[in-house]
């Protein structure tokens, strides 16, 4: 069975100060993992992804995220928050064509 | 370059009526294709996905149903709309080939259906 949990449902950062968004996971396979953000009423846009190859992954805006089998963590982080940053962000697990499982999400948000 | 289209934007409906939304993806064949809802402040919860013509796997028991009557258009459908489908629909795709699952999805940019 596959699930994934985002510890955090909110997340308020101030600009400029580093960002961490918890993910965790189980799978009896192994997955490929996702973190996606979705802006305000906008669709899901690709941050970055895992499938088996370097644990830390780097992504788009500066974001990064480090696969830890032992830990069954992909925490997504990034040295310094920007406002553009403010949105809702997703962990994804998904291991066959129709095995995707979203996490619950966790919204940032970004003080000045 | 692959793009991926949903229509209309926004919906208002009254309860009872039927309900139609399109996706369609461009530049690319035999994509696996998939129909989420997120309501309120909520995640995204699968409805169906497809893995070719014809070919749907319901998710979730509902009054929803879908179809694929062609490679790239994957259509959402209701006889009679609830209260309850009120929420964002988003279409994604990604490539139907082998391993399939370590591909990211694409995804639309959202219908906006408020049930009145």
């Amino acid at each position: 069975a596959q699930s994934v949990t985002q510890l955090d449902s909110h997340v308020s950062v101030s600009e400029g100060t580093p960002v961490l968004l918890r993910c965790n996971y189980s799978s009896s396979y192994s997955p490929s993992l996702f973190w996606y953000v979705q802006h305000p009423n906008k669709g899901l846009q690709l941050l970055l992804k895992y499938t088996s190859a370097a644990t830390l992954v780097k992504g788009i805006n500066g974001f990064e995220a480090e696969f830890k089998k032992s830990e069954t963590s992909f925490h997504l982080t990034k040295p310094s928050a920007h406002m553009s940053d403010a949105a809702e962000y997703f962990c994804v697990v998904s291991s066959s064509a129709s095995k995707i499982i979203f996490g619950s999400g966790t919204r940032l948000s970004i003080r000045p | 370059s692959q793009t991926i289209h949903q229509w209309p934007a926004t919906l208002v409906q009254p309860v009872g009526s039927p309900l139609s939304l399109e996706c369609t993806v461009e530049g690319t064949s035999n994509p696996n294709l998939y129909w989420y809802r997120q309501a309120a402040g909520r995640g995204l919860q699968l409805l169906f996905y497809s893995v070719g013509i014809g070919q749907i796997s319901s998710e979730v028991p509902q009054n929803l149903s879908a179809s694929r009557p062609q490679d790239r258009q994957f259509i959402l459908s209701s006889k009679k709309l609830l209260l309850s489908d009120s929420g964002f629909y988003l279409c994604a795709w990604r490539p139907g080939l082998a391993g399939d699952w370590a591909y990211e999805q694409y995804f639309g940019p959202g219908t906006r259906l408020t049930v009145t």
